[in-house]
């Protein structure tokens, strides 16, 4: 069945640093993928998704790009901020409105 | 506006109680869904609603009994509790254009639910 891998956390880096949490996905299709943000002690945010292979999704200075032959969605950002330390998901949905989520990387950055 | 709001933010009960969840959403979304998230894990799925009607069940004990009021509403009746159910509950909506899993799913802050 589909699932998502993610790297484990937690990250840890420095105010300013480059970010990057890695994503892979397995499907027998073509989904959609996503990346969700859990503030502490908040529900989930969508911070960006993709539809097809090679879109970019972009939010608030975070990227991932769809790739299709490596099947991954990695997040990247080039400079973090102490106000991005959170719990990062990946997720995907295919056929039906059912998310099939990583198991989650809990970033902390620090000044 | 994306927002979905839950009440309430935090529940306490007994295993003996009842109590319900419930979530609002008012973007005109079709879908409506119940996660149960238990700390330092991802979000698991309870129930779907689509257009009101129940369209998935991932085999949840009976003590959850969801109910889809009307487009905007969701509720989740809470009786006969485990301690073991103590979880943060969210809501979430999406449009349910019927695309192939495209749609975006909406969350609500949650419901920090302890069962004692």
């Amino acid at each position: 069945g589909d699932s998502v891998t993610q790297m484990e956390g937690p990250v840890t880096l420095s105010e300013e640093a480059f970010l990057t949490i890695n994503c892979t996905y397995t499907a027998t299709g073509y989904p959609s993928l996503f990346w969700y943000v859990q503030y502490p002690g908040e529900g989930l945010q969508l911070l960006l998704k993709a539809t097809k292979a090679d879109d970019k999704g972009s939010n608030k200075g975070f990227e991932a790009t769809y790739r299709k032959e490596t099947t991954s969605f990695h997040l990247e950002k080039g400079s973090v901020q102490v106000s991005d330390s959170a719990v990062y998901f990946c997720a995907l949905s295919e056929h039906t409105d059912k998310l099939i989520f990583g198991t989650g990387t809990r970033l902390q950055v620090f000044p | 506006d994306t927002e979905v709001t839950q009440t309430p933010k935090h529940l306490v009960m007994g295993m003996t109680n009842k109590k319900s969840l419930k979530c609002e959403q008012h973007m005109g979304h079709r879908a409506m869904y119940w996660y149960k998230q238990k700390a330092k894990k991802p979000p698991e799925l309870m129930f779907v609603y689509s257009y009101e009607k129940l369209s998935i069940n991932e085999s949840v004990p009976s003590r959850f009994s969801p109910e889809c009021p009307n487009s905007s509403l969701l509720n989740l009746h809470l009786h006969a509790l485990q301690p073991e159910d103590s979880a943060l509950y969210l809501c979430a909506s999406s449009q349910a254009t019927g695309t192939g899993g495209t749609d975006t799913q909406y969350f609500g802050p949650g419901t920090r639910l302890t069962v004692l």
